[in-house]
């Protein structure tokens, strides 16, 4: 069955860079969700959308946005990059709210910052 | 947001069954139960969702009591393959936060 598929998995970049990372949801999912994982650290909710618009808001920092776009696919943007944001980031989908099989979740993206 | 406590770590041998509890004292009316099992540099995997009472999948049971302040992860007979972090979030569908998990660890 078709996955949560991130891309790139890995990401190198130095402080003060900008970095794109992009999620693909299960087809047929309308509803994406991003987390940041630190090292050592619990899943940190970002920023969710359904049907295209922000439907929550965690603890995004302002020098990150994001958007999801007419085909579902999310864009997580990051300028200014800092050493503290290197950490996985992590992007769910689910359809609608979520249903009782809650939301699915993708490999990540391991972001390092130097 | 419901705020939820659970243990930081739990041993267990193989083949026990291995049950976690998670309190949420402050849970509110529209708020489900839902726990995933993360392993190292993996994204979280969903594992059971409930609301009220007991439910039970193919892998594991949630039992939630009537005032549903807490509920209990119960895994049956566990393998080696199952030491992960397991993680208890409590929220309105669409609006889950992961607060700290159990490290299970388990022991040939």
């Amino acid at each position: 069955a078709a996955g949560v598929i991130q891309s790139p998995r890995h990401l190198i970049k130095e402080k003060r860079e900008t970095a794109t990372l992009k999620c693909y949801p299960i087809p047929r999912h309308d509803t994406v969700y991003w987390y940041q994982q630190g090292p050592g650290q619990d899943p940190q909710f970002l920023i969710s959308f359904y049907e295209k618009m922000q439907s929550d808001k965690g603890s995004i920092p302002d020098r990150f946005s994001a958007q999801q776009f007419s085909d579902y696919h999310s864009e997580l943007n990051m300028s200014s990059l800092e050493l503290g944001d290197s950490a996985l980031y992590f992007c769910a989908s689910s359809l609608g709210s979520g249903t009782v099989y809650g939301y699915t979740f993708g490999s990540g993206t391991r972001l390092t910052v130097v | 947001l419901a705020k939820t406590t659970q243990p930081i770590s739990m041993d267990s041998y193989e083949g026990q069954e291995v049950n976690i509890t998670c309190s949420h004292n402050n849970i509110a009316t529209n708020d489900y139960i839902t726990w995933y099992q993360q392993f190292p540099s993996q994204g979280p995997r969903f594992i059971i969702q409930g609301y009220k009472t007991k439910v039970t999948n193919e892998v594991a049971s949630l039992f939630i009591p009537a005032d549903r302040k807490s509920s209990t992860l119960s895994l049956p007979r566990v393998s080696l393959s199952d030491t992960a972090v397991y993680y208890c979030l409590v929220g309105p569908l669409g609006q889950f936060y992961f607060g700290t998990g159990t490290s299970l660890t388990v022991i040939p």
